[in-house]
C-alpha cells in the first residue's frame, strides 16, 4: 500500500535551476495539496487541488507553479530557484468531504515523506 | 482567518508519566476540525488523532487522548505512559467546513521522552 510517494527524497539546486518536485498518490482521493516546512516551523500550504484539471493558491503560492491532469499526480514546479525556497516539501491527498469512501476520524490528510530541497 | 498557536516549543517527559501539549486555535467559524500530527525525526507526518467541533466527546486513540475546550478554543494532546519512541515533533493543525479541507498548522512542539 503505497499512499503518496514523492520523489527526490532529497536534492541540491543552484540558484536560477529549476525542477519539478513529483507527487503521485493512489488511494484515488481527489484532494491533494503541497505544503513547505522551514526549519523549526509547522508546514504551509503552497497549492492544493479539488480534482483533475483544477488548482488553487495556498498561504504561499509565490515561485511556484502546479499541475493536475490525472487525478493521481500533482506536480509542484520550481521555475527560478531562490534561496528562500530551501525547504522540506510535502504532498498530502485526502478524499474530499463528500466522498462516501472516507469513513470516520475525521478523514485526515495522508502525507508523502517529503523532498528536502537545498539552493545554494 | 485562522490560527493555531502552540505555546511549548520544547517539553520534557519521564518515560511512563503523562505529558499535556498544549494547542488553541482562533476561527469564527462554528465548524471545524482539530487534528494532531506527529513529525519524528526521520520527517514523516503521522496523523494521531481528530477532534470534530460538534463531536460530544473528548477523541481517544489507543495512548492518545484529546482535552478539547470549546469554549476556551483549546485543543490540548494528552500522551498517556510515555515511551521513548514518542519522542518526536507534535503539530496541532486545524480544517474549516466548506474549504478544500486544506490544514493550518502550528508551530509545532518538540516532545522529549528521558529514561
Amino acid at each position: 500500500n503505497a499512499g503518496v510517494t514523492q520523489t527526490p527524497k532529497f536534492r541540491i539546486l543552484k540558484i536560477g535551476q529549476s525542477m519539478t518536485l513529483q507527487c503521485t498518490q493512489d488511494m484515488n482521493h481527489n484532494y491533494m495539496y503541497w505544503y513547505r516546512q522551514d526549519p523549526g516551523m509547522g508546514l504551509k500550504l503552497i497549492y492544493y487541488s479539488v480534482g483533475a484539471g483544477i488548482t488553487d493558491k495556498g498561504e504561499v503560492p509565490n515561485g511556484y507553479n502546479v499541475s493536475r491532469s490525472t487525478t493521481e499526480d500533482f506536480p509542484l514546479r520550481l521555475e527560478l530557484a531562490a534561496p528562500s525556497q530551501t525547504s522540506v516539501y510535502f504532498c498530502a491527498s485526502s478524499y474530499s468531504s463528500s466522498d462516501t469512501r472516507a469513513g470516520g476520524r475525521g478523514q485526515p490528510q495522508h502525507f508523502g515523506d517529503g523532498t528536502r530541497l537545498s539552493i545554494l | 482567518a485562522q490560527k493555531i498557536t502552540q505555546t511549548q516549543p520544547g517539553m520534557f517527559v519521564q518515560e511512563k508519566e503523562a505529558v499535556t501539549l498544549d494547542c488553541t486555535y482562533d476561527t469564527s467559524d462554528p465548524s471545524y476540525g482539530l487534528f494532531w500530527y506527529k513529525q519524528p525525526s526521520s520527517g514523516e507526518m503521522i496523523f494521531l488523532i481528530y477532534q470534530g467541533s460538534y463531536d460530544q466527546q473528548n477523541a481517544t486513540e489507543g495512548r492518545y487522548s484529546l482535552n478539547f475546550q470549546k469554549a476556551r478554543k483549546s485543543a490540548n494532546l494528552v500522551i498517556s505512559a510515555s515511551q521513548l519512541g514518542d519522542s518526536a515533533m507534535y503539530f496541532c493543525a486545524m480544517r474549516l467546513s466548506g474549504s478544500a479541507r486544506q490544514l493550518t498548522f502550528g508551530s509545532g512542539t518538540q516532545l522529549t521522552v528521558l529514561p
